[in-house]
Protein backbone atom coordinates (compact mmCIF):
# COMPACT_ATOMS: atom_id res chain seq x y z
CA UNK A 1 0.00 0.00 0.00
CA UNK A 2 1.44 2.92 -1.46
CA UNK A 3 -0.65 5.60 0.95
CA UNK A 4 -2.02 6.74 -2.29
CA UNK A 5 -5.71 6.59 -2.36
CA UNK A 6 -7.87 6.92 -4.88
CA UNK A 7 -12.04 6.91 -5.78
CA UNK A 8 -13.49 5.40 -7.33
CA UNK A 9 -11.70 2.05 -8.22
CA UNK A 10 -14.04 2.03 -11.73
CA UNK A 11 -16.43 4.15 -13.51
CA UNK A 12 -18.36 2.91 -16.51
CA UNK A 13 -20.06 6.03 -18.21
CA UNK A 14 -21.61 7.04 -21.60
CA UNK A 15 -19.68 9.18 -24.74
CA UNK A 16 -20.24 13.16 -23.58
CA UNK A 17 -21.04 12.62 -19.94
CA UNK A 18 -18.62 14.10 -17.28
CA UNK A 19 -16.65 12.37 -14.71
CA UNK A 20 -14.68 13.24 -11.44
CA UNK A 21 -11.65 11.47 -9.96
CA UNK A 22 -10.68 11.77 -6.52
CA UNK A 23 -7.03 11.47 -5.11
CA UNK A 24 -5.49 11.65 -1.82
CA UNK A 25 -1.51 11.48 -1.13
CA UNK A 26 -0.12 10.29 1.21
CA UNK A 27 0.32 12.05 4.35
CA UNK A 28 2.98 14.84 4.42
CA UNK A 29 3.63 14.64 0.38
CA UNK A 30 2.70 18.30 -1.14
CA UNK A 31 3.07 17.08 -4.90
CA UNK A 32 0.01 15.55 -7.06
CA UNK A 33 0.56 14.40 -10.39
CA UNK A 34 -2.02 12.91 -12.63
CA UNK A 35 -1.42 10.40 -15.21
CA UNK A 36 -3.05 8.44 -17.66
CA UNK A 37 -2.25 4.82 -19.35
CA UNK A 38 -4.23 3.46 -22.11
CA UNK A 39 -3.59 1.01 -24.77
CA UNK A 40 -2.06 2.93 -27.30
CA UNK A 41 -0.52 5.57 -25.86
CA UNK A 42 0.82 4.23 -22.69
CA UNK A 43 1.91 5.93 -19.90
CA UNK A 44 1.33 9.48 -20.27
CA UNK A 45 1.78 12.49 -17.91
CA UNK A 46 -1.72 15.18 -17.82
CA UNK A 47 -0.59 17.55 -15.58
CA UNK A 48 0.97 18.03 -11.63
CA UNK A 49 0.31 20.48 -8.78
CA UNK A 50 2.45 21.46 -5.95
CA UNK A 51 0.86 22.82 -2.60
CA UNK A 52 -2.06 23.78 -4.78
CA UNK A 53 -0.56 25.24 -7.42
CA UNK A 54 -0.30 23.93 -10.98
CA UNK A 55 3.57 23.23 -11.18
CA UNK A 56 3.71 21.29 -14.80
CA UNK A 57 1.49 20.25 -17.38
CA UNK A 58 2.21 17.74 -19.63
CA UNK A 59 -0.81 15.95 -22.64
CA UNK A 60 -3.86 17.10 -20.97
CA UNK A 61 -6.42 17.66 -23.46
CA UNK A 62 -8.77 20.95 -23.09
CA UNK A 63 -11.72 18.87 -21.85
CA UNK A 64 -9.66 18.28 -18.78
CA UNK A 65 -8.92 19.89 -15.44
CA UNK A 66 -7.65 19.44 -12.36
CA UNK A 67 -7.45 21.31 -9.04
CA UNK A 68 -5.27 20.44 -5.82
CA UNK A 69 -7.78 21.18 -2.69
CA UNK A 70 -6.38 23.26 0.75
CA UNK A 71 -6.05 19.78 2.39
CA UNK A 72 -3.99 18.92 -0.80
CA UNK A 73 -6.87 16.28 -2.16
CA UNK A 74 -7.24 16.68 -5.76
CA UNK A 75 -9.58 16.06 -8.77
CA UNK A 76 -9.44 14.94 -11.61
CA UNK A 77 -12.25 16.52 -14.01
CA UNK A 78 -13.19 14.95 -17.68
CA UNK A 79 -15.95 15.88 -19.44
CA UNK A 80 -17.46 15.52 -23.16
CA UNK A 81 -16.45 12.16 -22.90
CA UNK A 82 -15.24 10.47 -26.32
CA UNK A 83 -14.25 6.40 -26.59
CA UNK A 84 -10.82 7.10 -26.50
CA UNK A 85 -10.68 8.56 -22.79
CA UNK A 86 -10.97 5.19 -21.83
CA UNK A 87 -7.99 4.51 -19.81
CA UNK A 88 -6.56 3.96 -16.43
CA UNK A 89 -6.05 7.04 -14.56
CA UNK A 90 -3.01 7.19 -11.85
CA UNK A 91 -2.32 9.22 -9.64
CA UNK A 92 0.72 9.90 -7.78
CA UNK A 93 2.36 11.96 -4.73
CA UNK A 94 5.49 12.96 -3.52
CA UNK A 95 7.40 15.10 -0.96
CA UNK A 96 7.90 18.17 -2.81
CA UNK A 97 9.12 18.58 -6.24
CA UNK A 98 8.86 16.68 -9.39
CA UNK A 99 12.78 15.26 -8.61
CA UNK A 100 11.41 13.40 -5.38
CA UNK A 101 10.37 10.11 -5.86
CA UNK A 102 6.84 9.60 -6.91
CA UNK A 103 4.45 6.69 -5.40
CA UNK A 104 1.00 5.65 -6.77
CA UNK A 105 -2.69 4.77 -6.49
CA UNK A 106 -4.26 2.04 -7.36
CA UNK A 107 -5.62 3.89 -10.35
CA UNK A 108 -9.28 4.96 -11.54
CA UNK A 109 -10.36 2.45 -14.80
CA UNK A 110 -12.39 4.67 -16.87
CA UNK A 111 -14.75 3.09 -19.58
CA UNK A 112 -16.75 5.26 -21.64
CA UNK A 113 -19.12 2.94 -23.47
CA UNK B 1 11.74 15.60 -26.57
CA UNK B 2 13.33 12.80 -24.38
CA UNK B 3 12.61 9.87 -26.11
CA UNK B 4 13.11 6.19 -23.64
CA UNK B 5 13.46 2.77 -24.98
CA UNK B 6 13.42 -0.35 -23.14
CA UNK B 7 14.34 -3.83 -23.99
CA UNK B 8 13.34 -6.11 -24.75
CA UNK B 9 9.63 -5.44 -25.22
CA UNK B 10 8.98 -9.37 -23.90
CA UNK B 11 10.51 -11.64 -21.45
CA UNK B 12 9.65 -15.36 -20.45
CA UNK B 13 11.74 -16.82 -18.00
CA UNK B 14 11.58 -19.99 -15.38
CA UNK B 15 11.71 -19.71 -12.26
CA UNK B 16 15.09 -18.92 -10.69
CA UNK B 17 16.60 -17.40 -13.87
CA UNK B 18 18.11 -14.07 -13.49
CA UNK B 19 17.03 -10.98 -16.24
CA UNK B 20 18.61 -7.90 -17.20
CA UNK B 21 16.29 -5.00 -18.48
CA UNK B 22 17.56 -2.15 -20.37
CA UNK B 23 16.72 1.16 -20.82
CA UNK B 24 18.08 3.71 -23.59
CA UNK B 25 17.26 7.66 -22.90
CA UNK B 26 18.49 10.02 -25.84
CA UNK B 27 19.17 12.82 -23.41
CA UNK B 28 20.96 13.73 -20.34
CA UNK B 29 18.75 13.32 -17.36
CA UNK B 30 18.60 14.00 -13.65
CA UNK B 31 15.93 11.99 -12.63
CA UNK B 32 15.54 8.30 -13.87
CA UNK B 33 12.95 5.89 -11.68
CA UNK B 34 12.46 2.24 -12.25
CA UNK B 35 8.93 1.30 -11.53
CA UNK B 36 6.39 -2.44 -11.48
CA UNK B 37 3.39 -2.55 -12.56
CA UNK B 38 1.77 -5.93 -11.67
CA UNK B 39 -1.17 -8.10 -13.00
CA UNK B 40 -3.31 -6.33 -10.88
CA UNK B 41 -2.35 -2.67 -12.66
CA UNK B 42 -0.72 -1.44 -9.72
CA UNK B 43 2.44 0.96 -10.29
CA UNK B 44 5.18 0.44 -7.50
CA UNK B 45 8.09 2.91 -7.59
CA UNK B 46 11.49 0.31 -7.27
CA UNK B 47 14.23 2.35 -7.79
CA UNK B 48 15.40 6.41 -7.97
CA UNK B 49 18.32 6.11 -9.82
CA UNK B 50 19.49 9.18 -11.61
CA UNK B 51 23.63 8.18 -11.51
CA UNK B 52 25.12 4.95 -9.82
CA UNK B 53 23.93 1.66 -8.32
CA UNK B 54 21.31 0.75 -5.95
CA UNK B 55 20.32 -2.96 -4.67
CA UNK B 56 16.81 -3.76 -2.77
CA UNK B 57 16.90 -7.27 -2.15
CA UNK B 58 16.90 -9.16 -5.20
CA UNK B 59 16.98 -6.64 -7.75
CA UNK B 60 19.51 -3.84 -8.25
CA UNK B 61 19.96 -0.79 -10.54
CA UNK B 62 22.69 0.84 -12.63
CA UNK B 63 22.29 4.43 -14.34
CA UNK B 64 25.22 5.34 -16.07
CA UNK B 65 24.30 8.93 -17.08
CA UNK B 66 27.06 9.73 -19.00
CA UNK B 67 26.55 7.18 -21.26
CA UNK B 68 22.65 7.30 -21.21
CA UNK B 69 21.41 3.97 -20.65
CA UNK B 70 19.97 2.18 -16.63
CA UNK B 71 20.28 -1.27 -16.56
CA UNK B 72 17.74 -3.19 -13.59
CA UNK B 73 18.79 -7.02 -12.54
CA UNK B 74 16.55 -8.73 -11.37
CA UNK B 75 18.13 -12.47 -9.53
CA UNK B 76 16.56 -15.63 -8.20
CA UNK B 77 13.35 -14.29 -10.31
CA UNK B 78 9.83 -15.43 -8.96
CA UNK B 79 6.65 -15.79 -9.94
CA UNK B 80 5.52 -13.06 -8.44
CA UNK B 81 8.34 -10.58 -9.84
CA UNK B 82 5.71 -11.37 -13.28
CA UNK B 83 4.42 -7.84 -15.02
CA UNK B 84 5.65 -4.80 -16.66
CA UNK B 85 8.48 -2.96 -15.78
CA UNK B 86 8.78 0.90 -16.64
CA UNK B 87 11.57 2.90 -16.85
CA UNK B 88 10.85 7.02 -16.23
CA UNK B 89 13.15 9.67 -16.87
CA UNK B 90 12.49 13.20 -16.25
CA UNK B 91 12.69 16.08 -18.71
CA UNK B 92 13.49 19.83 -18.63
CA UNK B 93 9.77 20.81 -17.88
CA UNK B 94 9.59 18.40 -15.18
CA UNK B 95 7.43 15.71 -16.72
CA UNK B 96 8.17 12.21 -16.53
CA UNK B 97 8.89 10.45 -20.00
CA UNK B 98 8.00 7.06 -20.16
CA UNK B 99 9.51 3.78 -22.25
CA UNK B 100 6.80 1.17 -23.72
CA UNK B 101 7.98 -0.71 -20.62
CA UNK B 102 9.53 -4.71 -20.70
CA UNK B 103 6.49 -7.45 -19.83
CA UNK B 104 8.48 -10.29 -17.68
CA UNK B 105 6.52 -13.36 -17.48
CA UNK B 106 7.96 -15.84 -15.05
CA UNK B 107 6.75 -19.90 -15.37
CA UNK B 108 6.75 -21.81 -12.26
Amino acid sequence: DSGVTQTPKHLITATGQRVTLRCSPRSGDLSVYWYQQSLDQGLQFLIQYYNGEERAKGNILERFSAQQFPDLHSELNLSSLELGDSALYFCASSVGGSSDTQYFGPGTRLTVL
Amino acid sequence: GIQVEQSPPDLILQEGANSTLRCNFSDSVNNLQWFHQNPWGQLINLFYIPSGTKQNGRLSATTVATERYSLLYISSSQTTDSGVYFCAVMDSNYQLIWGAGTKLIIKP
